[in-house]
């Protein structure tokens, strides 16, 4: 079945450094594919997303590209900053969009 | 402003007592989702609806019940059958022919 994994946590950055969280996935077909972003005691916003292979998605600094040979879909930001402290999960929808699919979710801690 | 009402924020309930969780949206979705969500698990789909009087179980749909009479609510009932009800639960939509899903703030379960 479809699946969504991504790295474990927590990650710990000082401001303006580089931010990388790995996702991968299976699925079959073309999924779509996304990420939120969780801030404490509240739902999920969603950061980004992307609909077919070599889309790239981006938002606030945030990019990420879907990658299908690699079957990839990896979070990144060029400088971080403490507000971004928050959990990201990487999610799925298959081509029916029946329901998403989400990874467990990386907390990211970020100090100034 | 359009978007989806969870209510109430936080619920307290004692064991081998059934409670119903309430989710509303005003953005004209036709599919909406309940999850779960634990540390360190991700996000668990629980039930889901894609068409009034119409819902699907889940991964975890056991010890839960929903029911889908109008097309802005989709409450969620935690029955006594569930065996570890206290957790994070989040409610989400979808609109047609859309991919991504939007979260309602979520509401803390504890039963002691």
């Amino acid at each position: 079945g479809n699946s969504v994994t991504q790295m474990e946590g927590p990650v710990t950055l000082s401001e303006e450094a580089f931010l990388t969280i790995n996702c991968t996935y299976t699925a079959t077909g073309y999924p779509s594919l996304f990420w939120y972003v969780q801030y404490p005691g509240e739902g999920l916003q969603l950061l980004l997303k992307a609909t077919k292979a070599d889309d790239k998605g981006s938002n606030k600094g945030f990019e990420a590209t879907y990658r299908k040979e690699t079957t990839s879909f990896h979070l990144e930001k060029g400088s971080v900053q403490v507000s971004d402290s928050a959990v990201y999960f990487c999610a799925l929808t298959d081509q029916a969009g029946t329901a998403l699919i989400f990874g467990k979710g990386t907390t990211l801690s970020v100090s100034s | 402003d359009g978007g989806i009402t969870q209510s109430p924020k936080y619920l307290f309930r004692k064991e081998g007592q059934n409670v119903t969780l309430s989710c509303e949206q005003n953005l004209n979705h036709d599919a909406m989702y309940w999850y779960r969500q634990d540390p360190g698990q991700g996000l668990r789909l629980i039930y889901y609806s894609q068409i009034v009087n119409d819902f699907q179980k889940g991964d975890i749909a056991e010890g839960y019940s929903v029911s889908r009479e109008k097309k802005e609510s989709f409450p969620l009932t935690v029955t006594s059958a569930q065996k570890n009800p206290t957790a994070f639960y989040l409610c989400a939509s979808k609109g047609t022919g859309r991919t991504e899903a939007f979260f309602g703030q979520g509401t803390r379960l504890t039963v002691v």
